[in-house]
């Protein structure tokens, strides 16, 4: 069974520029995940979608980060225009029914 | 917000050494989970705890749910040189079925 995929492994921006990150979950897992990673810490939630709904995006700054699943399957996160703190390791995850999340490598993002 | 506190931050152990980190939080939880992340890689899941008092086993690994829902361990026996990496605890809560992680305890081993 194929794991989560994630694209662009590593990412290198200026600040202000904008970035998108892709995610491709295990097949059949209707929930996804977003999830940011930063250097020494646990990985944060940013966005929780039950198929093509977004029902938890509390945590997700949403003056410049947007997301979407279209169709219920593949995701995009959006961050426009990036800022020198949004440098981190953006991981997505998915899981089935249950609370067990696999995760994907995660893209990781220098703004400079 | 819920926050969990994970001990130690880090360990270096002799191979064939026991590892036991511990988590605790003053918010109780549904469901403890325990992952372990490689270097450029995602969190791996190792074991998943239902309930209270719960003690699993997975090979070498055993982690329990403490009885008030506020604390879980793992435990490490005979550690090899492939255990190296930074593992996770992670509690889901009640509302909002959400996981909230632990910030981690780097594990190095020697051989």
């Amino acid at each position: 069974e194929a794991g989560v995929v994630q694209s662009p492994r590593y990412k290198i921006i200026e600040k202000k520029q904008p970035v998108a990150f892709w995610c491709n979950p295990i097949s059949g897992h209707n929930t996804l995940y977003w999830y940011r990673q930063n250097l020494g810490q646990g990985p944060e939630l940013l966005i929780r979608y039950e198929n093509e709904e977004a029902v938890d995006d509390s945590q997700l700054p949403k003056d410049r980060f947007s997301a979407e699943r279209l169709k219920g399957v593949d995701s995009t996160l959006k961050i426009q225009p990036a800022e020198l703190g949004d440098s981190a390791v953006y991981l997505c995850a998915s899981s089935l029914v249950t609370i067990e999340q696999f995760f994907g490598p995660g893209t990781r993002l220098t703004v400079l | 917000g819920q926050q969990l506190n994970q001990s130690p931050q880090s360990m270096f152990i002799q191979e064939g050494e026991d590892v036991s980190m511990n988590c605790t939080s003053s918010s109780i939880f549904n469901t403890w989970l325990w992952y372990k992340q490689d270097p450029g890689e995602g969190p791996v899941l190792l074991i998943a705890l239902y309930k209270a008092g719960e003690l699993t086993s997975n090979g070498r690994l055993t982690a329990q749910f403490g009885i008030t829902r506020k604390d879980s361990f793992l435990n490490i026996s005979a550690s090899i040189p492939s255990d190296v990496g930074i593992y996770f605890c992670a509690g889901q809560t009640f509302y909002g079925n959400k996981l909230v992680f632990g910030a981690g305890t780097i594990l190095r081993v020697k051989s």
